[in-house]
């Protein structure tokens, strides 16, 4: 089926460096989501793009946070500066359409702040 | 806000035994309703969806029935594999005209089947 590819699958950065978590979403599809999970915690809903806007972020979208897909690329979310707290596993996810449409998501990114 | 409340982290079956994992919900209009399964090391998938109440959507063996009335989407099997064994997460997206598609992800129930 569909595939999302994450990528890198591992990150371990610095508290206070920049990162870069891309995604290549399914060919055809026109609505990408991020998602993160702390250890042991449930998936939790970041982020949806669509049109090269933000049509919904949570109170998790911090001000560091920001998202884009240049020209059909790679959909990227991006920490900057990062912290401790920021470290999960971020989900990428995208889907043809939005609300009942099944959503495909990637395998994550762990990401480690020291 | 909308939440989704899995109540067993853990169940452990022996292969052959009926499944039921249980999955309720609060949401202010009445949600597009999903199963999602991960196994280890790769990504979720959808299991099956539902919409419509009363209706129950199958797939790979595995059924839920919404019912509106209890707020609930319980996924049932007849039979457990041991290839079933995974980790489950109910979910749900909002049915209104600002929906933007957001999941709303329960705690996940992890499921062993043993031989």
């Amino acid at each position: 089926g569909p595939k999302v590819l994450q990528i890198p699958s591992h990150q371990i950065i610095d508290m206070g460096q920049m990162v870069t978590l891309n995604c290549d979403p399914v060919s055809n599809h026109l609505y990408f989501y991020w998602y993160k999970q702390i250890l042991g915690q449930q998936m939790e809903f970041l982020v949806n793009f669509y049109n090269g806007k933000v049509m919904e972020k949570s109170k998790l979208f911090k001000d560091q946070f920001s998202v884009e897909r240049p020209d059909g690329s790679y959909f990227t979310l991006k920490i900057q500066p990062t912290a401790l707290e920021d470290s999960a596993v971020y989900f990428c996810a995208s889907s043809p359409d939005w609300g009942r449409y099944e959503q495909y998501f990637g395998p994550g990114t762990r990401l480690t702040v020291l | 806000g909308d939440s989704v409340t899995q109540t067993e982290g853990l169940v452990t079956l022996t292969e052959g035994l009926p499944v039921m994992l249980n999955c309720t919900y609060q949401s202010t209009y009445s949600p597009f309703l999903f199963w999602y399964v991960q196994h280890l090391n790769e990504a979720p998938k959808l299991l099956l969806k539902s919409f419509t109440d009363n209706k129950r959507p199958e797939h790979q063996g595995f059924h839920a029935t919404l019912h509106k009335s209890s707020s609930s989407f319980h996924l049932q099997k007849s039979s457990a594999q041991l290839s079933d064994s995974a980790l489950y997460y109910c979910a749900l997206s909002e049915n209104t005209g600002a929906n933007t598609g957001k999941l709303t992800f329960g705690h996940g129930t992890i499921l062993r089947v043993h031989p």
